[in-house]
């Protein structure tokens, strides 16, 4: 079974406007950590925002978002205000277990084409 | 500063060849990382390493080696490449603990086998 799943292949948004990208997890640990990379066309991966499995509020970067519905075992991006430098793919990833006994591995997901049009 | 510093940047190798992809940081992380990233999709863990001297399999260990002798060198070595290894390989750093803490990734090595 997956353990990181973005349903989203690709998604469009209109400049200025805010978009969703989703993430779903599977997990029996009760400590663990989501983070959302943005990968743009040159390749490199930018990390944006972090959610702990503990945290009680949603994170929030800047106009990053993180929609934690732990019940649901999701944790959804939301990208305010959108830019056409937010063009990119997007990659939902979690590590299982504390960051000690993990070693911080990560699983990602098959990531999120995001495309803002002007 | 650096951070992560993957070399080389491009590489085309025939099948058969071996070569060694390099990754340094100077973040004095004691966590480093190897993934793949093939075509439209995810990164993989191919091995990690906690310290100088102690490395273990990640998801895809099949076809590499690593080894890691300081703090600041994990490098990544293929062995017989097969065209099944052309992908883009990221290495990641990241300290210890600290749960909250990201990886951070150098620009990746771009690896065609043909």
């Amino acid at each position: 079974a997956q353990k990181i799943t973005q349903t989203q292949p690709g998604m469009f948004v209109q400049e200025k406007e805010a978009v969703t990208l989703d993430c779903t997890y599977d997990t029996s640990d009760q400590s663990y950590g989501l983070f959302w990379y943005k990968q743009p066309s040159s390749g490199e991966m930018i990390f944006l925002i972090y959610q702990g499995s503990y945290d009680e509020q949603n994170a929030t970067e800047g106009r990053y978002s993180l929609n934690f519905q732990k019940a649901r075992k999701s944790a959804n991006l939301v990208i305010s205000a959108s830019q056409l430098g937010d063009s990119a793919m997007y990659f939902c990833a979690m590590r299982e277990g504390r960051g000690g006994t993990s070693y911080g591995k990560l699983t990602f997901g098959q990531g999120t084409i995001l495309t803002v049009h002007p | 500063n650096a951070g992560v510093t993957q070399t080389p940047k491009f590489r085309i190798l025939k099948i058969g060849q071996s070569m060694t992809l390099q990754c340094t940081q100077d973040m004095n992380h004691n966590y480093m990382y190897w993934y793949r990233q093939d075509p439209g999709m995810g990164l993989k863990l191919i091995y990690y390493s906690v310290g100088a001297g102690i490395t273990d399999k990640g998801e895809v260990p099949n076809g590499y080696n690593v080894s890691r002798s300081t703090t600041e060198d994990f490098p990544l070595r293929l062995e017989l490449a097969a065209p099944s290894q052309t992908s883009v390989y990221f290495c990641a750093s990241r300290p210890t603990g600290l749960s909250h803490q990201p990886q951070h990734f150098g620009d990746g090595t771009r690896l065609s086998i043909l």
